[in-house]
């Protein structure tokens, strides 16, 4: 099962900034924080991930609380493009293990309206 | 640099029938992942492996499937005897490394009649 909790949908104006919360309340030390998003079936991509400090990248911001319990996925200027499901994942990186999957919970259905 | 790359797009087969899909990983890249996403499902992990080695395939079901990542060549996904059950969209994904981030294809979608 995945260990994060999403909103089931959200809503945001184009052009506004959309926020994307993700809990994660049972997270571990060696457990990265990543987000992925789906955009219609298409497969997934991916946009950014961290560990404790907050992360920027050309697509979006990630946030994650001191305690590391709850994060938020920023896209500063959301465009109807970015209408999609998007995964927030909590994954070990373990050089030494073999378990390299990623659990995928049912994510956040955003909607950019114009 | 080319991304994963994934073959057919589409493919359509009949009850009973074998089902091949191929996963090209990036360039670079020596681990391959393979996901299936049930309509109106999640993605849900099957096989994970390096070149010449099932690393883990706990997510693969028993019968029927089985995947494979030769020295040469993609990574083949094998579905035989397709049953209705078996139409989803069958993703891979690659990583240079076990802990670095995954980077997906574009999927094959499996329709069985």
């Amino acid at each position: 099962d995945a260990k994060t909790t999403q909103p089931t949908s959200m809503d945001c104006a184009e052009g506004r900034a959309a926020n994307l919360p993700c809990n994660h309340s049972t997270i571990s030390g060696n457990e990265y924080v990543y987000w992925y998003r789906q955009i219609h079936s298409q497969g997934p991509q991916y946009i950014i991930h961290g560990l404790k400090n907050n992360e920027t990248n050309e697509m979006a911001s990630l946030i994650i609380t001191e305690d590391r319990k709850s994060s938020t996925l920023i896209l500063p200027h959301a465009t109807l493009r970015d209408t999609a499901v998007y995964y927030c994942i909590v994954r070990v990186e373990n050089y030494g293990g073999s378990q390299g999957n990623l659990i995928f919970g049912k994510g956040t259905k955003l909607s950019v309206k114009p | 640099n080319a991304g994963v790359m994934q073959n057919p797009r589409h493919l359509v087969r009949r009850r009973g029938q074998e089902a091949r899909l191929r996963c090209s990983p990036m360039k670079g890249h020596s681990h391959v992942y393979w996901y299936r996403q049930l309509p109106e499902e999640g993605l849900k992990f099957m096989v994970y492996l390096q070149k010449e080695n099932i690393i883990d395939e706990s997510g693969m079901p028993k019968e029927r499937f089985s995947a494979e990542f030769p020295k040469e060549g993609p990574s083949i996904l094998r579905i035989q005897q397709v049953v209705r059950g078996d139409s989803a969209a069958y993703f891979c994904a690659s990583s240079r490394h076990l802990a670095e981030t995954q980077y997906f294809g574009p999927g094959t979608r499996l329709l069985v009649l």
